[in-house]
Order: C-alpha cells, then sequence, then structure tokens
C-alpha cells in the first residue's frame, strides 16, 4: 500500500518563510510531486523531485530525500496568494498517489 | 485547448440515478488518467487511459464505474446507480505520454448526490 503524511495546517506571515514537509513510505518509486490547490480549483503543478537534493524555482524550493522517505516544499516571501493546499504525490509509473494535503494561510 | 477541461463543472443528482462526466485533455497527450478526491483528501486514483484502452482502472471502487475514450481524446466517465457516498469533485489529468511524466488537471467535476 501506499502511506504519504503531511501536516494538515500550516500557518504564518506574509513575507516569512515556511517549510512543508512530507513523508513516504510507498510500494514503487519515479519521483515525488507537489502540487498548490486553490480551494475549489485544480491541482497545479508545482515542482517535481527524482534525484536527491535541491530543486529552486523562483520563491519555491522542493527537496527529496530517498533513503529516508522525506521531502519538503519551501516557500519563500510568502504572498496573500499562497494561501491554498499543498499536495506531496509519489508517481509510480503513472499512478499518483497523494497525501492529504497541507492548508496553508498566510496572514498579513 | 490550452488546458485540460471538464464539464459539467457542478452536477447535482438523485440518489439512483445516472450521469456522464466529460474530460477534454490536453491536446496531443495521448495519456488520460480519472481521479476522485473527497472534501479534505487528496485525489485518488481511478483509471488510466493509454490512447483508446484502460491500462489500469484498479481505482474504479466497484462496477457501477465505467469509462471510455473511444477516440483517444475525449473520454467520459459514467456513473449508474448514483449513491450519496460517490458525492466528491472528480478530476481529470493528462500527459504526453503516460509513464513517469508530469500530469496536468482539469478543474474538476463536482458531484453531489442529494
Amino acid at each position: 500500500g501506499q502511506n504519504i503524511d503531511q501536516p494538515t495546517e500550516m500557518t504564518a506571515t506574509e513575507g516569512a518563510i515556511v517549510q512543508i514537509n512530507c513523508t513516504y513510505q510507498t510500494s514503487g518509486f519515479n519521483g515525488l510531486f507537489w502540487y498548490q490547490q486553490h480551494a475549489g480549483e485544480a491541482p497545479t503543478f508545482l515542482s517535481y523531485n527524482v534525484l536527491d537534493g535541491l530543486e529552486e524555482k523562483g520563491r519555491f524550493s522542493s527537496f527529496l530525500s530517498r533513503s529516508k522517505g522525506y521531502s519538503y516544499l519551501l516557500l519563500k516571501e510568502l504572498q496573500m496568494k499562497d494561501s491554498a493546499s499543498y499536495l506531496c504525490a509519489v508517481l509510480d509509473d503513472y499512478k499518483l498517489s497523494f497525501g492529504a494535503g497541507t492548508t496553508v494561510t498566510v496572514r498579513a | 485547448g490550452a488546458g485540460v477541461s471538464q464539464t459539467p463543472s457542478n452536477k447535482v443528482t438523485e440518489k439512483g440515478k445516472y450521469v456522464e462526466l466529460r474530460c477534454d485533455p490536453i491536446s496531443g497527450h495521448t495519456a488520460l488518467y480519472w481521479y476522485r478526491q473527497s472534501l479534505g483528501q487528496g485525489p485518488e486514483f481511478l483509471i488510466y487511459f493509454q490512447g483508446t484502452g484502460a491500462a489500469d482502472d484498479s481505482g474504479l471502487p466497484n462496477d457501477r464505474f465505467f469509462a471510455v475514450r473511444p477516440e483517444g481524446s475525449v473520454s467520459t466517465l459514467k456513473i449508474q446507480r448514483t449513491e450519496r457516498g460517490d458525492s466528491a469533485v472528480y478530476l481529470c489529468a493528462s500527459s504526453f505520454k503516460g509513464s513517469q511524466e508530469t500530469q496536468y488537471f482539469g478543474p474538476g467535476t463536482r458531484l453531489l448526490v442529494l
């Protein structure tokens, strides 16, 4: 089976940094994705890690450690529009298995 | 089109009725996926199409659910004898070829069974 865990909620202040952790235990692994999902909207692709290390893309960075079954998404210089749910997902061939999502609330 | 589109955006039906949900993938994408997302949860895999054929339908919850993709583009998810527990957001995604690729999601169809 697939087990993907991430915190339910996080709150941070505008301009700050937030780190969302994700741990996983899956039967197969072909990469880890982070998606952003605003309420009532489609999940939108943020990042993809298949090798260990840090991938940086603007204000967003994602880290992967395959040996530890661990990833994090780092959001820098938080803006109000970053308030959303962030989904960690593990890819096994063609099938994505998702965590329940972390709701991030950015306060002024 | 520019992205994955789904219709209708919302569907309210009564228990026992039949519904069809449509997905139009990104042009040129051969792989298409259906997921179901319940409130407060991440999406759960239902079915994967490679071209016209269902390569993996292991996520369909029971035989009331069926999906087709007759011409390898648009797909329809069909639910017979709907039950209140079927209420969820049904998401469609597509990718260029299928295996080990980024999947791009549509806005979903919010199904409410009364």
